[in-house]
């Protein structure tokens, strides 16, 4: 099955870009599956930040859209969130997650912890 | 977009079962059958129990099942376990190309 990694920096500073990588294991970036990340607010609900597909199609969160960037690197089978202008409110745990296709989130990375802080 | 409203806590006896809601609009739930469930345990990504509305992947217990009527989908599990003692939460693909969660429903077995 598709195994997920995330990558990055653990502390941002304010007004700064949150970059993260996720790492994709036992399938291609260029099979026909859409990539995504997701958040959650420590002690809060789920939070879908947007999608892409290796074609360079993809949508995202309307109250994320200015501040969002997703990419695909085919060389390295990864992709990207950037995130950028953060403030204390996008501490969260942040993970990369699978859709097929079918609308579920079928396979997720362990997440990765990112704390806005001076 | 609104988050689906689920109920913030359900809970049951072992053996018994409960059933969560997922409230939407027509605009999400009610226009897919792309509704998927998850089951989150404390420090651990969530996991697909039940997708495109009602079907069960493999490895997921048939103790658990859903479905749908306009736009409100529904969670149920019976046989209830002290396992089962979780987060669970619905989503949705909406008709502008993006997914929406549900608000969470803390799950208690007493």
């Amino acid at each position: 099955q598709v195994q997920l990694q995330e990558s990055g920096p653990g502390l941002v500073k304010p007004s700064g870009t949150l970059s993260l990588t996720c790492g994709v294991s036992l399938a291609s970036i260029s099979g026909h599956v859409w990539w995504n990340w997701l958040r959650q607010p420590p002690g809060e609900g789920l939070e879908w930040i947007g999608q892409i597909h290796h074609s360079g199609g993809g949508s995202s969160n309307p109250s994320l859209k200015s501040r969002v960037t997703i990419s695909v690197d085919k060389s390295k089978n990864e992709f990207s969130l950037n995130l950028n202008s953060v403030t204390a409110a996008d501490t969260a745990v942040y993970y990369c997650a699978s859709n097929p296709g079918t609308g579920q989130f079928q396979y997720w990375g362990q997440g990765t912890l990112v704390t806005v802080s001076s | 977009q609104s988050a689906l409203t689920q109920p913030a806590s359900v809970s049951g006896s072992p053996g018994q079962s409960i059933t969560i809601s997922c409230t939407g609009t027509s605009s999400d739930v009610g226009a897919y059958n792309y509704v998927t469930w998850y089951q989150q345990h404390p420090d651990k990504a969530p996991r697909v129990i039940i997708s495109e509305v009602s079907n069960r992947p493999s490895g997921v217990s048939n103790r658990f099942s859903g479905s749908k009527s306009g736009n409100t989908a529904s969670l149920t599990i019976s046989g209830l376990q002290a396992d089962d003692e979780a987060d669970y939460y619905c989503s949705s693909y909406t008709t502008s190309d993006t997914y929406v969660f549900g608000t969470g429903t803390k799950v208690t077995v007493v």
